[in-house]
């Protein structure tokens, strides 16, 4: 069975730009996470969706956006990059609809993103 | 305001002994409580977890306990092994939704 996949896995952005990353989930989940993991703030929850819709959301600032597929693939974009957003970006992936009590979550490798 | 948090950055213990990671959180609304592995250049890893109704679940070598009244709760690796070397995220969640708000990790390095 096929993990959470993440593409691209790493990335070099100029300042200004924006990025957008994907995320295939486990075969059969139905929900998508997305985390920011920085050396300073730790991982950081930005948002989830289930179902194509978002349920969750971080607090982060409305640059960073995202959207679920049909199929249960995610993209997270961000707008206008800033030196602060160089991260690594982690999809997590679960069968959603019950809470983390009643479903595994299951991440990917992370998209390493550099704001230069 | 840092509702999960785990104060030791670093953790070295040699193999074959007890490893006792620690994390502490300050939200009630926390009814259950995750533990991660992660090694460099991979996403995390779920090791154990616990719901609050219990104070002890035991998976293998790995043992979650957690002290409600305390708002604490302690991972408990027996015998560590070198492989164990890695980064230990804590996380809690209010159990009904999918979000994990983490702590920032302990280092564990375990010494042949």
């Amino acid at each position: 069975k096929a993990g959470v996949t993440q593409t691209p896995r790493y990335l070099i952005k100029t300042r200004g730009q924006q990025v957008t990353l994907s995320c295939s989930p486990i075969s059969g989940h139905r929900s998508v996470s997305w985390y920011q993991q920085t050396p300073g703030q730790g991982l950081q929850f930005l948002f989830e969706y289930f179902s194509e819709t978002q349920r969750n959301k971080g607090n982060f600032p409305g640059r960073f956006s995202g959207r679920q597929f049909s199929n249960s693939r995610s993209e997270m974009n961000v707008s206008t990059l800033e030196l602060g957003d160089s991260a690594l970006y982690l999809c997590a992936s679960s069968l959603g609809g019950q809470g983390v009590s009643g479903n595994t979550i299951y991440f990917g490798e992370g998209s390493w993103l550099t704001v230069v | 305001d840092q509702q999960v948090k785990q104060n030791s950055p670093s953790l070295s213990v040699q193999e074959g002994r007890i490893s006792i990671l620690n994390c502490d959180y300050t939200n009630s609304m926390f009814d259950y409580f995750l533990w991660y592995k992660k090694y460099p250049a991979e996403g995390p890893t779920f090791l154990i977890s616990i719901s609050s109704i219990k104070d002890k679940n035991e998976d293998g070598r790995f043992t979650v306990f957690l002290n409600k009244s305390a708002k604490h709760l302690s991972l408990h690796i027996v015998p560590s092994q070198p492989g164990d070397s890695a980064v230990y995220f804590c996380a809690a969640s209010d159990g009904g939704s999918e979000k994990l708000v983490f702590g920032k990790g302990t280092k564990l390095t375990v010494n042949p």
